[in-house]
């Protein structure tokens, strides 16, 4: 059964503090991507990685970073957490190619206070 | 810019009524299509998925069906039951990208026994 695991359901974070989403897949796929999701907005990408150290930005990469030091993990870096960061992040990963299906992680709910 | 978005945000039916959940898509280039289901709790699980070089494609209950003159998507579900009571997001995959997914808001299907 394929899986994409993200290390935390639910995290409350401090305004100002550093943020690490961590996500794991064990799919062996190329291509790994951070989404966020807030109501009324559905998904947006924030940033893609096509190969270990390799990242591209998304549409909404202020405020974030990534890091891809292994091909199985990709972190979304919260560099000073604010509350309109308050949202639920999502990892996906998929091989590499058009048509190739894209495997969620559960989400991580993050509420910045 | 460029667009996904969905005519209805919420659809309610009676179980054992087809439902058909409409996206409307503005990004001419766009040569991929993709539905997938989100389920409280969870991450979006993919459906089912169209080319533009197809008018209708069918899977186990669902169909989705392409219209490219009037940019227009739409999920067709059979015989609809209470476990399809979820969240459905359309994506388009820009021609040119062989990762890039824009979601659409998303439509909440309740189905009522």
């Amino acid at each position: 059964d394929v899986k994409v695991t993200q290390s935390s359901r639910y995290l409350v974070k401090r305004t100002g503090e550093k943020v690490f989403l961590e996500c794991v897949q064990d799919m062996d796929h190329e291509n790994m991507f951070w989404y966020r999701q807030d109501p009324g907005l559905g998904l947006r990408l924030i940033y893609f990685s096509y190969d270990v150290k390799m990242k591209e930005k998304g549409d909404i990469p202020e405020g974030y970073s990534v890091s891809r030091e292994k091909k199985e993990r990709f972190s979304l870096i919260l560099e000073s957490a604010s509350t309109n960061q308050t949202s639920m992040y999502l990892c996906a990963s998929k091989a590499p190619g058009k048509g190739t299906e894209a495997f969620f992680g559960q989400g991580t709910r993050l509420t910045v206070v | 810019g460029e667009s996904v978005g969905l005519h209805l945000p919420t659809l309610s039916v009676q179980e054992g009524d087809n439902s058909i959940i409409n996206c409307a898509y503005s990004n001419s280039a766009s040569d991929y299509f993709i539905w997938y289901k989100q389920e409280s709790g969870k991450g979006p699980q993919f459906i089912i998925d169209i080319r533009s070089n197809m008018d209708k494609r069918q899977g186990q209950r669902v169909t989705v069906l392409l219209n490219k003159t009037v940019k227009h998507l739409s999920l067709q579900i059979a015989a609809t039951q209470p476990g399809d009571s979820a969240v459905y997001f359309c994506a388009e995959n820009p021609g040119g990208s062989n990762y890039k997914l824009t979601f659409g808001k998303g439509t909440l299907l309740t189905v009522n026994p």
